[in-house]
């Protein structure tokens, strides 16, 4: 149980464009869902977090415009980097907790390149 | 600020040897405390947690204690096999938020086969 799938797995953009990247709780309801950045060697950096059914909260320094988090279900939510540049290129990784629990399961991660 | 602070940073052991993490918190309302493996380019994964009514936690080789009192926490592996190695992460709760988690910056462990 508690299997979080996140798509895609990798991808590359140009400079300027828009990438969406979905996480899904697979065989429970998230009612809490967490944005992480991770750079090469570093440690999770969360970006936000989102409840189902309101709006994302940013942590400090992470631009809401830029990063545009949905959680329209108590399965699914998206991060939509937009207009995406060279130095968004990381590794993002969302998680997802059910009411309740304190424990956070993670999807296997995107990773961004842009060009 | 708060903080999660972990050591060390790089552990190299002889396969067969004990592995020790620790990591130390400055909220004294953390409550819960997870420890997360992660291999390279995968996600991490939850090996063991730890909640603040107990003072050790078992599971096969892996165990972790706290120490409320000096706000620390510590993973302990023993018999450590080649695939142990991973990075490993320490976390606690915040204290704006005790379901958003500090992670700590990560242990390398390299067991030398």
């Amino acid at each position: 149980g508690a299997v979080v799938s996140q798509h895609p797995s990798r991808v590359i953009c140009k400079s300027g464009t828009s990438v969406k990247i979905e996480c899904r709780s697979l065989d429970f309801q998230a009612t809490t869902m967490f944005w992480y950045r991770q750079f090469p060697k570093q440690s999770l950096m969360l970006m936000a977090t989102s409840n189902e059914g309101s709006k994302a909260t940013y942590e400090q320094g992470v631009e809401k415009d830029k990063f545009l988090i949905n959680h329209a279900s108590l399965t699914l939510s998206t991060l939509t980097v937009t207009s995406a540049h060279p130095e968004d290129s990381s590794f993002y990784i969302c998680s997802a907790r059910t009411s309740g629990k304190e424990t956070q399961y993670f999807g296997p991660g995107t990773r961004l390149l842009v060009l | 600020g708060e903080n999660v602070e972990q050591h060390p940073s790089t552990l190299s052991v002889q396969e067969g040897d004990s592995a020790v993490i620790k990591c130390t918190y400055s909220d004294s309302a953390s409550n819960y405390f997870p420890w997360y493996k992660q291999e390279l380019g995968k996600r991490p994964q939850l090996i063991i947690d730890i909640r603040s009514n107990v003072g050790e936690k078992k599971d096969q080789r892996i165990a972790v204690t706290l120490n409320k009192t000096a706000k620390h926490f510590s993973l302990h592996i023993t018999e450590t096999q080649p695939e142990d190695s991973a990075v490993y992460f320490c976390a606690a709760p915040r204290m704006d938020s005790s379901y958003k988690l500090i992670f700590g910056s990560g242990t390398r462990l390299l067991v030398r086969p």
